[in-house]
């Protein structure tokens, strides 16, 4: 059965803090793996990862794909109460263009 | 500007009263895509297309039809809906596995 672990269920850390949220996957033949944030209304895309050890990078937040030990990271540095939010793993299969979503992680950021 | 509208936002029905939540992209997007949220079970793919009159069964499909007329249109039909479908509902097109989500409709079933 294909599935998308995240964990930890849910963070709470203070401003300034860096926070690393894990995501685990077995899916039958993987294609990619994104990430997205998801703040009381739909998510919105962070990253697409498809290739391993090659890290993604947006100002404070970045990521890193693991495809041999089928895992992703998602690390935020010096988070701000703005980071507060559900992050949601996804992972695509090739077989059929389907989507595999995590049950996501709650960071809440205090000031 | 570049969305995906849904229709309605809320919605609150009884039990085997049929039902169409409209959902339109406005990005020239192949793939279309329905979700559902459920607390502590994360996002669940319905059902999605590929293409026009190209569509294909997600992870719990059961209870929901779609159809796929025209490229920028992807309703999800509700024909006899019951309680166990009361949820969050999300509408999504892509690009390039970039998915772009709808603001959501929330679905009570009584």
């Amino acid at each position: 059965e294909d599935k998308v672990v995240q964990s930890p269920l849910s963070l709470v850390v203070h401003e300034g803090d860096t926070v690393t949220l894990n995501c685990s996957y077995e899916v039958t033949n993987f294609r990619s793996l994104l990430w997205y944030k998801q703040e009381k209304k739909a998510p919105t895309f962070l990253f697409m990862l498809t290739s391993s050890g090659i890290e993604k990078k947006s100002g404070r937040l970045s990521s890193i794909l693991d495809k041999k030990e089928l895992f992703s990271i998602l690390n935020i540095t010096a988070t701000q109460t703005g980071d507060s939010a559900v992050y949601l793993c996804a992972v695509e299969a090739k077989d059929g263009n389907q989507f595999y979503f995590g049950t996501g992680t709650s960071l809440t950021v205090i000031p | 500007e570049a969305q995906v509208t849904q229709n309605p936002r809320y919605l609150i029905t009884v039990t085997g009263k049929k039902l169409t939540v409209t959902c339109s992209q406005n990005m020239n997007h192949e793939y279309m895509s329905w979700y559902r949220q459920d607390p502590g079970l994360g996002l669940r793919q319905i059902y999605y297309s590929m293409n026009v009159e190209v569509t294909d069964k997600g992870d719990v499909p059961e209870g929901y039809k779609v159809s796929r007329k025209e490229k920028r249109n992807f309703p999800l039909i509700l024909e006899s809906p019951s309680p166990n479908q009361t949820s969050l509902y999300f509408c999504a097109s892509s690009f390039f596995n970039e998915q772009f989500f709808g603001p959501g409709t929330r679905l009570t079933v009584l």
